[in-house]
């Protein structure tokens, strides 16, 4: 077990429709990061977050978005959805970025299919 | 751009037998690199990481040497357990912080 957490499992939905994964990170973790894992592209990333505010991005369709709060969890939103959205997304979390060996810690990713 | 390259698989040996996976990288400056395994419906763990030319990671029987010679993170296993089946990802961290990965190998050990 890393420590981070994700919700929901599993997401079923169709087309056109709009969801939300949600991601806690380790306790003392400050950076969240989510990672797109499809079987045309593999693991990609798509955004990271630190301290509550947009540090990185990836490559993020613009029809997603996602925020960090003020108690460090984070959500990733995604709206608009196409079958080729569905994928596994995992979120991840590190103490300190800036640090060179500073390391991630993976959730257990939630499953979306879009049918 | 960063890349990572990593042979293709699956990979099929018998338990006990030795296991290398290779693994690659371009990258400018000089990247922390990774082996993260992912088990069959699990999320990605961290198996071992070296940050600097010549460090050695290792973990549970696993070891991968940082090469910048060679630009190459190999990752090795003297003898190999059932429960060692899974895929496993290279990756690395260059100017920023995300992580850039292989495209897995997959590693069936057989009794």
């Amino acid at each position: 077990d890393s420590g981070v957490t994700q919700t929901p499992k599993h997401l079923i939905t169709a087309t056109g429709q709009r969801v939300t994964l949600r991601c806690s990170p380790r306790s003392g973790d400050l950076s969240v990061y989510w990672y797109q894992q499809s079987l045309d592209q593999g693991l990609q990333f798509l955004i990271q977050y630190y301290n509550g505010e947009e540090r990185a991005k990836g490559n993020i369709l613009e029809r997603f978005s996602a925020q960090q709060f003020p108690d460090l969890h984070s959500e990733l939103n995604l709206s608009s959805l196409e079958l080729g959205d569905s994928a596994l997304y995992f979120c991840a979390s590190s103490v300190e970025p800036l640090v060179k060996s500073d390391t991630q810690y993976f959730g257990p990713g939630t499953r979306l299919t879009v049918l | 751009g960063n890349s990572v390259t990593q042979m293709e698989g699956p990979v099929t040996l018998s338990e006990e037998a030795f296991l290398t996976i290779n693994c690659t990288y371009t990258a400018t400056g000089y990247p922390s690199l990774f082996w993260y395994v992912q088990y069959p419906g699990e999320g990605l763990q961290l198996l071992l990481k070296a940050t600097k030319a010549d460090d050695k990671g290792s973990n549970k029987g696993f070891e991968a040497t940082y090469r910048k010679e060679t630009t190459s993170f190999h990752l090795e296993k003297g003898s190999v357990q059932v429960s060692d089946s899974a895929v496993y990802f290279c990756a690395l961290t260059g100017g920023g912080n995300k992580l850039t990965f292989g495209t897995g190998t997959q590693l069936k050990v057989e009794l």
